[in-house]
């Protein structure tokens, strides 16, 4: 089945760094690919939509400019975390759609834990 | 804006009990309806899901939900948990509205059978 590799699963950054999560996928073509935050005890939460070759489409009270994301292939999408806070620790998880293998059907990451200190 | 209520957030079980995890949407139009299951440690997988057709679906590992559409609920039942099924669940609904393309998540429900 589709696979989703994330990468760094763990990071720990200083504050005031930047970091950058990197969402593949290992063999399917992803068109589009969404990011999502979930915090303790808390939904998934989406952040953004990117789509390949296009900019991303940021949900309300996301600031684009701290959490900037590039698809610039059908295979990779990263998001970087600019000038990171404390309050930017979470758990961050990618998802990509995959029309061939399963039509509509989303493949998660298995997630990045980030800690900023 | 479509959202989506999961009224249990922690659920303890014996194995071999039955479960039912309650999962509500705010939403009016056409919906299709997931249920994810996240394990410790490991990635969401989806568990079931509803596009069209009979409202009762059968999903991996045992699980079905049923689509009300009058109540505006997708409910997971499973009849006899195992120890393995411990996990976290959610329940996650797109609209058409969205084109079909963003996935609103409910805020989960921590399940733990015990042996």
């Amino acid at each position: 089945g589709a696979v989703v590799s994330q990468h760094p699963s763990r990071v720990i950054c200083k504050s005031g760094t930047s970091v950058k999560i990197e969402c593949r996928s290992l063999d399917f073509q992803a068109t589009t690919m969404f990011w999502y935050r979930q915090f303790p005890k808390k939904s998934l939460m989406l952040m953004a939509t990117s789509n390949e070759g296009s900019k991303a489409t940021y949900e309300q009270g996301v600031e684009k400019d701290k959490f900037l994301i590039n698809h610039a292939s059908l295979t990779l999408s990263t998001l970087t975390v600019t000038s990171a806070h404390p309050e930017d620790s979470s758990f961050y998880i990618c998802s990509a759609r995959d029309r061939v293998v399963e039509p509509y059907g989303y493949t998660f990451g298995s997630g990045t834990r980030l800690t900023v200190v | 804006a479509q959202s989506v209520s999961q009224h249990n957030h922690h659920v303890i079980l014996s194995e071999a009990a039955s479960l039912e995890l309650g999962c509500n949407y705010s939403y009016g139009g056409t919906v299709n309806l997931f249920w994810y299951v996240q394990y410790p440690g490991q990635h969401l997988q989806l568990l079931l899901k509803y596009f069209s057709g009979d409202p009762l679906v059968k999903g991996i590992k045992g699980f079905e939900a049923e689509f009300i559409k009058s109540k505006f609920s997708f409910n997971l039942r499973k009849p006899s948990v195992q120890w393995s099924d411990t996990a976290e669940y959610f329940c996650a609904v797109r609209a058409s509205n969205t084109g079909f393309q963003k996935l609103v998540f409910g805020t989960g429900t921590r399940l733990l059978v015990s042996p």
